[in-house]
């Protein structure tokens, strides 16, 4: 059984950092890309990052450019989310997401790509 | 970005009432489009890739249509379990996105 485990979130003031953890198990982790999603408080949902199976390869959505850094270590099948210079409106329930049917880089899609594993979600808040 | 546009935000309906949610692209997304059930206080379930195609373990009483920048959503008999929101999501081009939503309530 897949089981996707999100840890980390918190309340952290304007300018400061947090980093999220995501915890795989139930399939072999280091042949998938990952993502993170997010989702504001009663608001839609929003893709954030993505991160090849080796790690070589990382596409953000512009709002988090130069701020969040994913990352992923196969060995521990865990992937990372690194948040710095947090602004109230990244305040949402991060999710961690399995890519299937294939990739995006930073202009295009390969393949019939969904997340099809979700994991519960770990809450940020950036508030003073 | 490519735009997604969902409608209604919003609907009622009864039990065993067929439902239809639309989907708008603002280009051409041939059929890289996905459809997605999210109940309150859970992560998003894919229902429907590549436009028309059920994911494993979804019931078939939900199928998706469309082409090109027109997609619908329609569950045949509407379940209690069914009420929920719902969001699709292009997969034609980088950035992924996703539209805003349609909140299915009961009449």
């Amino acid at each position: 059984e897949v089981q996707v485990v999100e840890s980390g979130g918190g309340l952290v003031q304007p300018g400061g950092s947090l980093r999220l953890s995501c915890a795989v198990s139930g399939f072999t982790f280091s042949t998938y890309w990952m993502s993170w999603v997010r989702q504001a408080p009663g608001k839609g949902l929003e893709w954030v990052a993505n991160i090849k199976e080796d790690g070589s390869e990382k596409y953000y959505v512009d709002s988090v450019k130069g701020r969040f850094t994913i990352s992923r270590d196969n060995a521990k099948n865990s992937l990372y989310l690194q948040m710095n210079s947090l602004r109230a409106e990244d305040t949402a329930i991060y999710y961690c997401a399995r890519l299937w049917g294939g990739y995006c880089n930073n202009t295009n899609c390969h393949g019939f790509v969904y997340f099809d594993n979700w994991g519960q979600g770990t809450l940020v808040t950036v508030s003073s | 970005d490519i735009q997604m546009t969902q409608s209604p935000s919003s609907l009622s309906a009864s039990l065993g009432d067929r439902v239809t949610i639309t989907c708008r692209a603002s280009q051409s997304i041939s059929n890289y489009l996905n459809w997605y059930q999210q109940k309150p206080g859970r992560a998003p379930k894919v229902l429907i890739y590549a436009a028309s195609s059920l994911q494993s373990g979804v019931p078939s009483r939900f199928s998706g249509s469309g082409f090109g920048t027109d997609f619908t959503l329609t569950v045949s008999s509407l379940q209690p379990e069914d009420f929920a929101t719902y969001y699709c999501q292009q997969a034609y081009s980088a950035p992924l996105t996703f539209g805003g939503g349609t909140k299915v309530e009961i009449k």
